[in-house]
Order: C-alpha cells, then structure tokens, then sequence
C-alpha cells in the first residue's frame, strides 16, 4: 500500500531554473494539497484541488502552479526557482469535499528543496 | 488574524505524563486536529475533536473548549518513541487548516 508518493526526495536547484515535485496518491481520495515547512513556522498551504479539474489558492501560492488533471495525480510546478522557496514541501489528500472538514489528512514523506 | 499558538520544546521523562497545550484564534471553527511528526518524517494523524471534551486514544488523549479557544494534547507513560513534534491545526470556517508551528518533544530516559 503506497499511499502517497512524492518524488524527488531531495533535489539542489540554481535559481531560476524551473522545477516539477511530483504527487501521487493511490486512495482515491477527492482532495489534495502542497505545503511548505520551514522551520519555526506551520505548515503553510500553497495550493489545494477539492476534486480533479479543480484548484485554489492557499496562504502561499506566489511563485507556484498546479494541475489536477486526474484524481490520483497532483504535481507543484516552480515556474522559476528563488533562495526563499529553499523548504520541504509535503504532499497531502484527504476523503473530503471541503478539504479539512473533519478529513484526516494524509501525507507524503516530503521533498526538501535547497534553492541555491 | 488566524493565530495557533503551541510551545516551542517540552522535555519529560519517559514513563512519565505530559501535556501539550495548543490556544487559538480563527475564523470560525470546524475542529481541531492533532498530528505527529518525526524528524525528517510526514506528519501522521493523531486525533480530532470538534466537541468539547476529552477525546481518549490508548496513551493519547485530547481535549477541547471552543468557548476559550484551548486544547490540549496529555501523553500517558511516555515511550522514548514518542519523542517526535507535536503540530496542532485548526479548521477554519472555510474549513482550511490553520497549522500551529509545532511543540518538539525530548524524552529523557
């Protein structure tokens, strides 16, 4: 049972370069979402999709994109990557239509990001 | 603004009790949930409460009052396992999830 799946683990990136993380879930669970961990901070959410061919914008999304093309997949583009978006980045999915509403979150084991 | 506030660092001594208190100011309220997390690991799902009241889980319990926006989180015969952050969140009234910063635990032998 895989759950979700993030790739890479970890990548070193010059800056302005462009850069895909990967997100897969095999739950088929309707919601997912990207957050940022920094230390001495919450987990920050940057982009969500409540159900394939939907998403919204978080608390962070400057910088970011997304697509939800099919359930399962959920990937975080860096158009062009700076120093501050030097952080780990979680992948997450919950049974939910509404996103936090009472839905456990699941995450993915996380790919930290060194910006340089 | 929406505001989780948590402790930075607790140490305890395994074996022993220790309580995590989490305080809050957000918009709305649809619950509050605990998580784990492990150094370098996701966070994992600990526990929901939306009514007031102690919510018991084996070793975990947690406890809510919305009227003075407060949780806590009490560790019962602590492990040394159970040495992990701590990350208390909130669900908003557009039920996305305010995230406190996270209590680092230190259990000692």
């Amino acid at each position: 049972i895989a759950g979700i799946t993030q790739a890479p683990t970890s990548q070193i990136l010059a800056a302005g370069r462009r850069m895909t993380l990967r997100c897969t879930q095999d739950m088929r669970h309707n919601a997912m979402y990207w957050y940022r961990q920094d230390l001495g901070l919450g987990l920050r959410l940057i982009h969500y999709s409540n159900t394939a061919g939907t998403t919204g914008k978080g608390e962070v999304p400057d910088g970011y994109s997304v697509s939800r093309a099919n359930t399962d997949d959920f990937p975080l583009t860096l158009a062009s990557a700076v120093p501050s978006q030097t952080s780990v980045y979680f992948c997450a999915s919950s049974d939910s239509r509404t996103g936090g509403d009472t839905g456990e979150l699941f995450f993915g084991e996380g790919s930290r990001l060194t910006v340089l | 603004g929406q505001n989780i506030d948590q402790p930075t660092e607790m140490t305890a001594t395994e074996g022993a009790i220790v309580q995590i208190n989490c305080t809050y100011q957000t918009s709305g309220f649809n619950g509050l949930f605990w998580y784990q997390q492990h150094a370098g690991e996701a966070p994992t799902f600990l526990s929901y409460n939306v009514l007031d009241g102690l919510e018991e889980k084996g070793r975990f319990s947690s406890f809510l009052s919305r009227s003075k926006g407060y949780s806590y989180l009490l560790l019962k015969e602590l492990q040394m396992k159970d040495s992990a952050s701590y990350l208390c969140a909130v669900s908003d009234s557009n039920y996305q999830l305010i995230w406190g910063a996270g209590t680092k635990l230190i259990i000692k032998p």
